[in-house]
């Protein structure tokens, strides 16, 4: 099975900063990799999807990027209601779905 | 408003057995492929099972097969999860969740915690 590492697994950040949380794959992969947002309490929220596409209403200071073993998430301008957890996950016909293991972004 | 509004969580003895149910609304249930996605207290998420939107296929993780079965109803909108020989491993939040085109799940419900416990 394919397994998504991310790094770091916890982040230290001000408003303000630019952000970027990596998540490498095992193997190569295809471009089916999202990312999600998690805040304590809450479900996910699927943030991006195909490596780079925006799901709607996401604010465009994040952007995703990468191929082969290699995705980035990218805030540009933190604020402060991006203080949560980030998780990256990656579809290959069920051979399972995997999910990094999450980065916690903190003040 | 797409809601996914999942039920049936609750504390149950080692061995013993839990049915969750997902109440969907808001989107088009039988066109969307469906998921269970867990989480332990404090840790990741972890993919559970899939079912297709027809009920024509259904994948499972290596460490719930044979124990867990997922079904679907689309005429009520509604998503199950049998959950038998529940083990202290398996206590976490259950999430249903729609898997879009995509590949990315698009949908998630609020989750429904499974205690298992002595």
């Amino acid at each position: 099975a394919i397994q998504l590492t991310q790094s770091p697994s916890s982040l230290s950040a001000s408003v303000g900063d630019r952000v970027t949380i990596t998540c490498r794959a095992s193997q190569v992969i295809s471009s089916a990799l999202a990312w999600y947002q998690q805040k304590p309490g809450a479900a996910p929220k699927l943030l991006i999807f195909y490596t780079s596409i925006l799901e709607s209403g996401v604010p465009s200071r994040f952007s995703g990027s990468g191929s082969g073993t290699d995705f980035t998430l990218t805030i540009s301008s933190l604020q402060s209601e991006d203080f949560a957890t980030y998780f990256c996950q990656h579809f290959n016909n069920f051979t399972p779905i995997t999910f990094g293991q999450g980065t916690r972004l903190e003040i | 408003e797409v809601q996914l509004v999942e039920s049936g969580g609750g504390l149950v003895q080692p061995g013993g057995s839990l049915r969750l149910s997902c109440a969907a609304s808001g989107f088009t249930f039988s066109a969307y492929s469906m998921n269970w996605v867990r989480q332990a207290p404090g840790k990741g998420l972890e993919w559970v099972s899939y079912i297709s939107s027809s009920s024509s296929t259904i994948h499972y993780a290596d460490s719930v097969k044979g124990r867990f079965t997922i079904s679907r109803d689309n005429a009520k909108n509604s998503l199950y999860l049998q959950l038998n020989s529940l083990r202290t491993e398996d206590t976490a939040v259950y999430y249903c969740a729609g898997l879009g085109g995509a590949y990315s799940f698009d949908y998630w419900g609020q989750g429904a915690l499974v205690t298992v416990s002595s």
